[in-house]
């Protein structure tokens, strides 16, 4: 059974630039969020799918961010513009109906 | 609005001791899930337990066990005998139970856990 696959897993770069993360969900799973976690924090909820459908987002999702879930298989978190703040740890979680939500390992961002 | 207070930001112990993690809770729901995931140093969330506010029973799973107490708005995590394997972040989280929902996770800030020999 392959858990959630999420690639990759380190990513730095300069303020400024774009940045996209990929989430691979278990598979059957057709609920799919993301979250974001800042050191000695918990994580945060960012959005969520359900099958190809983008069906929540936090207020913590500004405008430059971005989430797809095209076939409602794998995901993409887009980051335009990415500010210093934005260094966290970003974490895709996937589950069926009613069930726990299974993490993958995570992306963690860093901003130079 | 939901809210998860982990109190507890860092316990050490000593391998062999009794430790308990609190999670205290808020919540305007009637129906909920609670839940205890561990986060290594690795970074990966592993879900832990999930009960439902419905489901006051105590749960044993191993060495671990959960106490929850819908009176005081608390569901405590105990590890027995604790072993230096056990060294890790532990999360208390709050959802929803609604599966028309999203089912989203409030979590608490995390306890630390260290274990030494």
């Amino acid at each position: 059974d392959t858990g959630v696959s999420q690639d990759p897993r380190h990513k730095i770069t300069k303020r400024g630039q774009n940045v996209t993360f990929r989430c691979d969900p278990i598979s059957e799973h057709n609920r799919l969020y993301w979250y974001r976690q800042t050191l000695g924090q918990g994580p945060e909820f960012l959005t969520y799918f359900q099958n190809e459908a983008q069906l929540e987002k936090s207020r913590l999702l500004s405008d430059r961010f971005s989430a797809e879930r095209p076939k409602g298989s794998f995901s993409t978190l887009e980051i335009q513009r990415t500010e210093q703040g934005d260094s966290a740890m970003y974490l895709c979680a996937s589950s069926t109906d009613n069930q726990p939500q299974h993490f993958g390992d995570g992306t963690r961002l860093s901003i130079l | 609005a939901q809210k998860v207070t982990q109190a507890q930001t860092e316990i050490s112990v000593v391998e062999k001791e009794d430790v308990t993690l609190d999670c205290v809770y808020e919540t305007r729901d009637t129906t909920y899930y609670l839940f205890w995931y561990k986060q290594p140093p690795s970074g990966e969330l592993v879900f832990l337990i999930r009960r439902n506010s419905f489901d006051e029973q105590n749960e044993i799973s191993g060495r671990y066990s959960w106490n929850f107490q819908k009176s005081t708005s608390s569901f405590n995590f105990t590890i027995t005998a604790s072993q230096v394997v056990d060294s890790a972040v532990y999360f208390c989280a709050l959802s929803e139970a609604d599966t028309g929902t999203a089912s989203k996770l409030t979590f608490g800030t995390g306890t630390r856990l260290q274990v030494t020999l």
